[in-house]
């Protein structure tokens, strides 16, 4: 079955450092997705992005959140100043949008695992 | 308000009995969504139910809508060790948001 690739699967870094995580959405998928988990609590909504832009996000997601997609496959999601209470489980999903909703059935990553020192 | 919370928030058996899960949530919606989490994976996606549908099966999985009440439960029949997970519910809300909402998840055990 095909699967949704994140990399790095851990990434350590500094308070303040910029970090940028990775995700390879599956090939015919058009919807795409950052979730994160920080440990213990719920599952959270940070954005979707669909047809290069960014189509919802949460208040979560500030200005120090971006998301892009630079080369037609990567699907990247950028932390620019990091705070300690940015150390979480992030989770990248795509999915076709097909549905009646364009949420249903989101394929998810194994996540990388951000830890902010 | 909080939406979809799931109870127990753990729950363990033996191998070959029944796992059954409930997700409350406050808002109408459009759809109830089930995922399981593995120990240091992503979510999976397992069953949805339509907030038109009652009753839904796939495989060992039967999960049924109350929107009156405003809750769902997932049942596992005849549980397998490698069944062992977290269970989350996940709703969307109307209004053409995208964003689904989880719950805290059951972390179910099942004993060989």
């Amino acid at each position: 079955e095909p699967e949704v690739t994140q990399t790095p699967s851990h990434q350590v870094t500094q308070m303040g450092q910029e970090v940028i995580l990775r995700c390879v959405p599956i090939s015919n998928h058009l919807y795409f997705y950052w979730y994160r988990q920080i440990l213990g609590q719920k599952v959270e909504f940070l954005v979707s992005f669909y047809n290069n832009e960014i189509s919802e996000k949460s208040e979560i997601f500030d200005d120090q959140f971006s998301v892009e997609r630079p080369d037609g496959s990567n699907f990247t999601l950028k932390i620019r100043s990091t705070k300690l209470e940015d150390s979480a489980m992030y989770f990248c999903a795509t999915n076709t949008g097909l549905g009646s909703s364009t949420n249903e059935k989101l394929f998810f990553g194994s996540g990388t695992q951000l830890s902010v020192l | 308000s909080q939406q979809g919370e799931e109870d127990p928030q753990a729950l363990s058996i033996q191998e070959g009995e029944n796992a059954t899960m409930n997700c409350s949530y406050k808002t109408s919606i459009n759809n109830l969504q089930w995922y399981r989490q593995n120990s240091g994976r992503g979510l999976v996606h397992l069953i949805l139910i339509r907030s038109n549908e009652r009753e839904k099966h796939s495989g060992r999985l039967r999960v049924t809508l109350d929107t009156s009440k405003k809750s769902s439960s997932l049942l596992i029949t005849a549980s397998r060790a490698a069944d062992t997970a977290s269970y989350f519910c996940a709703t969307d809300t109307q209004g053409g948001s995208e964003k689904l909402v989880f719950g805290k998840g059951t972390k179910l055990t099942v004993n060989p």
